[in-house]
C-alpha cells in the first residue's frame, strides 16, 4: 500500500512561470513531510521541509503547503528556472517509535521540465 | 569536506553471483540507509541501522544483507537470492532529529 503518493509522473512548465508539484499521503501518522530534488545518476538533495504543525514553510524561491485535512501537500517553485529541471520527491516520517532517527517513506517522484 | 561516498559508481554482476556495494560517510551520523530506485517505483527502503552492530529489515529487504561494525560504513550485499538485482542503489545518513537525510551519489548494479 503505497503511503505517499505523487499522481503526476511528469510536469512541464516554462521558465519564469509557478511550478506547483503535488503530494498525498494515506498515514494519518505522518506528522513531518520533506522534499528531495534529485538529478538522473546523483543521490537527492533536500530541499525544504514542513512540519505538521505548520501549513506553510518557504525558503526562497521554494514553498510547501500542508493541508492536514485533505492530507495534500504541495511545492511551489516561483518563478521556475531550467536548473530546476529534476525528479522532485516527496517524503514522510512518523514520531520516532523507540530512537531518534526517523525513518522517511517516500513517493515515486515527479519529473519536472522547466523550457528555456 | 564531510558526505557520503558509495562505490563503485557502476557494477556488473553474473546472475547467480554475491556482490557487496560500499558505503562509507564521514559525518559523523548515527543512522544509515539503503534505499533502491527502480523507474516509476520511486525510493524504496531496504535495510537501515540507527546504531552500531544493529540494524532493521526495510520494506524489501528479501535476498539482501547488511553490517554495520563500524559507525562509518554500512556496506549492503545483493545475494543471489534476490530476483531481480539490477537497479540503483542509494545510500543515507542522518542524525537525531527532524534533520532529514543525506544521499551518497549512488551505485547503479546491473545483472548481466
Amino acid at each position: 500500500d503505497q503511503q505517499v503518493k505523487q499522481n503526476s509522473p511528469s510536469l512541464s512548465v516554462q521558465e519564469g512561470r509557478i511550478s506547483i508539484l503535488n503530494c498525498d499521503y494515506t498515514n494519518s501518522m505522518f506528522d513531518y513531510f520533506l522534499w528531495y530534488k534529485k538529478y538522473p545518476a546523483e543521490g537527492p538533495t533536500f530541499l525544504i521541509s514542513i512540519s505538521s504543525i505548520k501549513d506553510k514553510n518557504e525558503d526562497g524561491r521554494f514553498t510547501v503547503f500542508l493541508n492536514k485535512s485533505a492530507k495534500h501537500l504541495s511545492l511551489h517553485i516561483v518563478p521556475s528556472q531550467p536548473g530546476d529541471s529534476a525528479v522532485y520527491f516527496c517524503a514522510a516520517s512518523v514520531p520516532s517509535s523507540g530512537g531518534s532517527n526517523y525513518k522517511l517513506t517516500f513517493g515515486k517522484g515527479t519529473l519536472l521540465t522547466v523550457n528555456p | 569536506d564531510g558526505g557520503i561516498t558509495q562505490s563503485p559508481k557502476y557494477l556488473f554482476r553474473k546472475e547467480g553471483q554475491n556482490v557487496t556495494l560500499s558505503c562509507e560517510q564521514n559525518l559523523n551520523h548515527d543512522a544509515m540507509y539503503w534505499y533502491r530506485q527502480d523507474p516509476g517505483q520511486g525510493l524504496r527502503l531496504i535495510y537501515y541501522s540507527q546504531i552500531v552492530n544493529d540494524f532493521q529489515k526495510g520494506d524489501i529487504a528479501e535476498g539482501y544483507s547488511v553490517s554495520r561494525e563500524k559507525k562509518e560504513s554500512f556496506p549492503l550485499t545483493v545475494t543471489s537470492a534476490q530476483k531481480n538485482p539490477t537497479a540503483f542503489y542509494l545510500c543515507a545518513s542522518s542524525i537525531p532529529g527532524r534533520y532529514g537525510y543525506t544521499f551518497g551519489s549512488g551505485t547503479r548494479l546491473t545483472v548481466v
